[in-house]
């Protein structure tokens, strides 16, 4: 079965800190990994797309790993800001279709001062 | 948000009625999509478009309906016969006529819209 997990679910970090928001997949075939960040009430939006071959990707402080052997991707976010507070989503294609996509549930990220 | 526009914001259903939510672009994309989001699970989709005057179902379309009658606008109709329609409803749209369609493409999400039971 298609399956994307994400842990932990929630997350409260203290301004400045570091964290790393896990995804473990049991999607086949592989296509690519998507991370999404989800403000409260709002659609989440794209922060970076890996495919198969790719092992490391940045999108300014947020840098997302993957390691397709053990079906395992990481978002590292550094230095948190406030505005870091949300949702994030990994997205997983098993190949082309919109029927294709799966979604993890989040992890719930809060950045307190 | 993108240029993807969502209406309204918070939606109420009474017992027996059919609601329209609506979903707007102007990014030009040829497909469109609808998503359920429900607490403590991923996204789920209803209905997606790849072209004008086409859709197909999702994983969970039971009680739900689309049109796409102009490629900017992709209304999603939650019926009657969907018993449990409580949900934050999410629109998206990418661009469309690639091979590899959403799985390669970037999807756009709009702000989304809460639909509440009276």
């Amino acid at each position: 079965k298609n399956q994307v997990e994400q842990s932990p679910q929630s997350l409260i970090i203290l301004e400045g800190k570091n964290c790393t928001l896990q995804c473990n997949y049991t999607v086949s075939p592989f296509s690519n990994l998507r991370w999404y960040k989800q403000d409260t009430g709002r659609g989440p939006v794209s922060l970076t797309i890996m495919t198969f071959s790719e092992n490391t990707k940045s999108n300014g402080r947020y840098t997302a790993t993957l390691d397709a052997d053990t079906k395992q991707s990481s978002l590292h976010i550094t230095a948190s800001q406030l505005s870091d507070s949300a949702s994030y989503i990994c997205v997983v294609s098993a190949g082309t279709g919109a029927n294709n996509l799966f979604f993890g549930t989040g992890t719930r990220l809060t950045v307190i001062p | 948000d993108g240029g993807i526009t969502q209406s309204p914001k918070y939606l109420f259903r009474k017992e027996g009625q059919n609601v329209t939510l609506s979903c707007e672009q102007n990014l030009n994309h040829d497909a469109m999509y609808w998503y359920r989001q429900d607490p403590g699970q991923g996204l789920r989709l209803i209905y997606y478009s790849q072209i004008v005057n086409d859709f197909q179902k999702g994983d969970i379309a039971e009680g739900y309906s689309v049109s796409r009658e102009k490629k900017e606008s992709f209304p999603l109709t939650v019926t009657s016969a969907q018993k449990n329609p409580t949900a934050f409803y999410l629109c998206a749209s990418s661009t469309g006529g690639l091979a590899g369609g959403p799985s390669l493409e970037t999807q756009y999400f709009g702000p989304g819209t809460r639909l509440l039971v009276l």
